[in-house]
């Protein structure tokens, strides 16, 4: 069966410093990728979603930036985080018929 | 902007009773989807509706679709405390799924 994880599962950083989140599948090649931000009480904001290796789309401009470099692997990257960066960052891959499923999420506090 | 948009914000209910949200969108939708989450924890899918279907259930769970009212309803019968969550519509068209700002579900022993 498919799995998902990601890491760190809370993350708290100065403001101006580096981010790296990593997501990554078990269970399924070649999945479609996807980063979303949650804010505290309001739904999820699709910020990127990867069809392959290399191939990244963004959804919003942002601070943030994204990469697969391996197939079941995506990284969100910041060179320096806003205050405005702060949120609960989903992972989740999809099936044909579009169903997602979620990784545990990233809580990260920016200082 | 978001596709869902979901009503009430919050229901609050005893256990036993049943609980009803609902989901209106405002284009054409290829599916719809129902998703639970924890209190700091991911979504997990609960449902998936299709546009040419009008009803679906799934355990305690039933799913009903108003293409014509683009509008959705989520019915969790004899509730139960582990139903405390917040639920969210998605919608789907085409590749694009967006999903709304959830319903808060609590429900008290």
């Amino acid at each position: 069966s498919q799995t998902i994880h990601q890491w760190p599962a809370t993350l708290v950083q100065p403001v101006g410093s580096p981010l790296s989140l990593e997501c990554t599948v078990e269970g399924t090649s070649n999945p479609n990728l996807y980063w979303y931000r949650q804010a505290a009480g309001r739904g999820l904001q699709l910020l990127f979603y990867s069809v392959g290796i290399g191939q990244i789309s963004s959804e919003v401009p942002q601070n943030l930036s994204a990469s697969r470099p391996q197939d079941r692997q995506f990284i969100l990257s910041s060179k320096k985080l806003l205050l405005s960066d702060s949120g609960f960052y989903l992972c989740a891959w999809r099936t044909v018929s579009y169903e997602q499923y979620f990784g545990p999420g990233t809580r990260l506090t920016v200082t | 902007s978001q596709q869902g948009e979901e009503d009430p914000q919050a229901l609050s209910i005893q256990e036993g009773e049943n609980a009803t949200m609902n989901c209106s969108y405002k284009t054409s939708i290829n599916n719809l989807q129902w998703y639970r989450q924890n209190s700091g924890r991911g979504l997990v899918h609960l449902i998936l509706i299709r546009s040419n279907e009008r009803e679906k259930h799934s355990g305690r769970l039933r799913v009903t679709l108003d293409t014509s009212k683009k509008s959705s309803s989520l019915l969790i019968t004899a509730s139960r405390a582990a139903d405390t969550a917040s639920y969210f519509c998605a919608t789907v068209l085409y590749s694009t799924l967006t999903f709304g700002k959830g319903t808060m579900l609590l429900v008290s022993p």
